[in-house]
């Protein structure tokens, strides 16, 4: 069974860093692409960064410079690292992966960040 | 950057047909994806690869495509299908895109 396990949100003051991470099971995070996709409170998702199957990443114009995508192939974990929070990156983010042929997907239950003074 | 769009809101009685549309210049060569969400839960997909129906998905769900924009349809609405969905797709550079999502009323 796929299982995907956030932690690490909580609430930091503006300019400061989190580091997200995204436990995965029964599945690789080597082999399929798995992204960040964030809802702010009564909004919309949007997805922050991506990381495909060959370890290309590719991050949204609004996190771009501030926030990195990496993964841990033998441990099977996917990590966010957020520098530089700004109030607008407050919101719950989600974990996903989606398999190289498009489906299925998997989503994580989230994890809340909030950025406030 | 790219954008994906899709009306705000889709009401229709019981019984009746739900078309959400979602426009982006990219469509054409990009495939698309839809997603449900109900408050509280993580969204679901209904649609993958622009027409294919994942396992477990209701055949009253269909997708279409005609150049750019791509068409979520639900024939024969239900009360349980009330919820926003969004499309998703990706842009040139590979970076995932999401639209601005459509709340479907069911009066």
């Amino acid at each position: 069974e796929v299982q995907l396990v956030e932690a690490g949100g909580g609430l930091v003051q503006p300019g400061e860093s989190l580091r997200l991470s995204c436990a995965a099971s029964g599945f690789n995070v080597s082999r399929n692409y798995m992204s960040w996709v964030r809802q702010a409170p009564g909004k919309g998702l949007e997805c922050v960064s991506v990381i495909y199957s060959g370890g290309k990443t590719y991050d949204a114009d609004a996190v771009k410079g501030r926030f990195i995508i990496s993964r841990h192939n033998s441990k099977n974990m996917l990590y966010l690292q957020m520098n530089s929070l700004k109030p607008e990156d407050t919101a719950l983010y989600y974990c996903a992966t989606r398999d190289i042929s498009g489906y299925p997907d998997h989503w994580g239950q989230g994890t809340l960040v909030t950025v406030s003074s | 950057s790219y954008e994906l769009t899709q009306p705000p809101s889709v009401s229709v009685s019981p019984g009746q047909t739900a078309r959400i549309t979602c426009s982006g210049d990219a469509l054409p060569m990009q495939y698309t994806y839809w997603y449900q969400q109900k408050p509280g839960q993580a969204p679901v997909m209904v649609i993958y690869k622009d027409t294919e129906r994942p396992s477990g998905i209701p055949e009253r769900f269909s997708g279409s495509t005609s150049g750019t924009t791509v068409t979520l349809t639900i024939s024969g609405v239900r009360a349980e299908d009330e919820s926003d969905y969004y499309c998703q797709s990706t842009d040139t550079s590979g970076t995932w895109v999401f639209g601005g999502g459509t709340k479907v009323t069911v009066l």
